[in-house]
């Protein structure tokens, strides 16, 4: 299957500084991605939905400014959090789908990435 | 609004028993229903989809699942578990919006006992 690389797999940070999670999809193209926040022993809870070119999409209740989303291309889509503070510890994954799929195919999923704050 | 439910937080089994993990869900037209699942500090991985076609769906692992239009179902099932099978299973159903997102439910955790 297709294949999504997530990048760092873990990371710890200090309070108050800002990390950046990428998402490439390595053998295929996707317009858009998806970025996944969860919890310990939780379901997966969608942040937002990032478009090649254009904004990406929150979920209510999800900061914008907080959580800054780039898809400055067909294959790279990242994730900043900004003055991360150990609230924001957590794992975090994205998801693509290839955008020449049908649209009943499949998503794939990076990785993922746990985030701790210090 | 789309919805999946997976009504069990925990399954136990024995190795060489089947399996059952439960899902139901709900949606207005036609439903594309995945199953993945998730190892410790992983992301997911497809195991299976239902689109249109058969009921019964074969998929990754000797994983299958069966839609059932009349009790809104679809469950995911195993003939005989592995210790290997241990790990997080999520329901998914597409969103039938512009962006088709995928609605997970809240997981099962699988625990396969030798």
């Amino acid at each position: 299957g297709a294949v999504v690389s997530q990048h760092p797999s873990r990371v710890i940070c200090k309070s108050g500084t800002s990390v950046k999670i990428e998402c490439r999809s390595l053998d295929f193209q996707a317009t858009t991605m998806f970025w996944y926040r969860q919890f310990p022993k939780q379901s997966l809870m969608l942040m937002a939905t990032s478009n090649e070119g254009s904004k990406a999409t929150y979920e209510q209740g999800v900061e914008k400014d907080k959580f800054l989303i780039n898809h400055a291309s067909l294959t790279l889509s990242t994730l900043t959090v900004t003055s991360a503070h150990p609230e924001d510890s957590s794992f975090y994954i994205c998801s693509a789908r290839d955008r020449l799929g049908a649209a009943a195919s499949e998503a794939f999923f990076g990785q993922g990435t746990r985030l701790t704050v210090v | 609004a789309q919805s999946v439910a997976q009504p069990e937080d925990q399954v136990k089994v024995a190795e060489g028993n089947p399996l059952t993990v439960k899902c139901t869900y709900s949606v207005s037209g036609n439903p594309y229903l995945f199953w993945y699942v998730q190892y410790p500090n992983r992301g997911l991985q497809f195991l299976l989809k239902y689109i249109t076609g058969d009921n019964l769906v074969k998929g990754s692992y000797g994983f299958e699942a069966e839609f059932n239009k009349s009790q809104t179902s679809f469950h995911l099932k195993k003939p005989s578990a592995l210790v290997s099978d241990s790990a997080l299973y999520f329901c998914a159903v597409r969103d039938e919006g512009a962006t088709n997102k995928l609605i997970f439910g809240t997981g099962t955790l699988l625990a396969v006992q030798p």
